[in-house]
């Protein structure tokens, strides 16, 4: 039973870029949330998507921007790329949004670095 | 405002002792749900345990425990007679009432179990 994947798994942009990380949730699972984790900090919620739809969204501005696909596969575009947007990127699946049983599920990360 | 604080950045201690992670948490939510994840160097989040606000009762699984304390907002976490392999960062965490799935994290204990 495949986990939650990530890829790439490490990605070196330039200021001003744009990015796209993807992500596959755990067999079985429709919820995909993204979350950015800065050297020594925790992880910080950036969205949640369901049924292809945006359903819950962090403090992180408009640059930051996701899609999910009947798959249930998503991906997290960020635009115009900042120094401090430099970090670890997580994607959590789970089964149901919102339900008593909401365990997610983490992967591997991808790390972004920008120059 | 939700908030979870893990006042220890750093804690050492010598294989085979016990350790306490501490973690205190905030929240209007009188449903709620508590977590503790481990991050080893891989940077994947691993999930440890899942408490909601109605059950105070204390956890043990194998090594492990926790102490839910409602009463002074705690969810203590510790390890018994640490091995070099509990050596990670510690993350405590807080989501809100179904409905809200976004986990709010602490900024996370690093544990060095020294051999």
């Amino acid at each position: 039973d495949a986990g939650v994947t990530q890829s790439p798994t490490h990605l070196i942009k330039t200021r001003g870029q744009q990015v796209t990380l993807r992500c596959s949730p755990k067999s079985g699972h429709d919820t995909v949330s993204w979350y950015q984790q800065a050297l020594g900090q925790g992880p910080q919620f950036i969205f949640q998507y369901y049924e292809e739809e945006e359903r819950q969204r962090g403090n992180f501005p408009d640059r930051f921007s996701g899609h999910q696909f009947p798959n249930y596969s998503s991906e997290l575009n960020v635009n115009a790329l900042l120094l401090g947007d430099s970090a670890l990127y997580l994607c959590a699946s789970s089964l149901i949004p919102g339900g008593a049983h909401n365990e997610q599920f983490f992967g591997p990360g991808t790390r972004l670095t920008v120059l | 405002a939700q908030k979870v604080t893990q006042a220890q950045t750093e804690i050492s201690v010598v294989e085979k002792e016990d350790v306490t992670l501490d973690c205190v948490y905030e929240t209007r939510d009188t449903t709620y749900y508590l977590f503790w994840y481990k991050q080893p160097p891989s940077g994947e989040l691993v999930f440890l345990i899942r408490r909601n606000s109605f059950d105070e009762q204390n956890e043990i699984s194998g090594r492990y425990s926790w102490n839910f304390q409602k009463s002074t907002s705690s969810f203590n976490f510790t390890i018994t007679a640490s091995q070099v392999v509990d050596s990670a960062v510690y993350f405590c965490a807080l989501s809100g009432a179904p409905g809200d799935d976004k986990i709010i994290f602490g900024k996370g204990t690093r544990l060095h179990i020294l051999p």
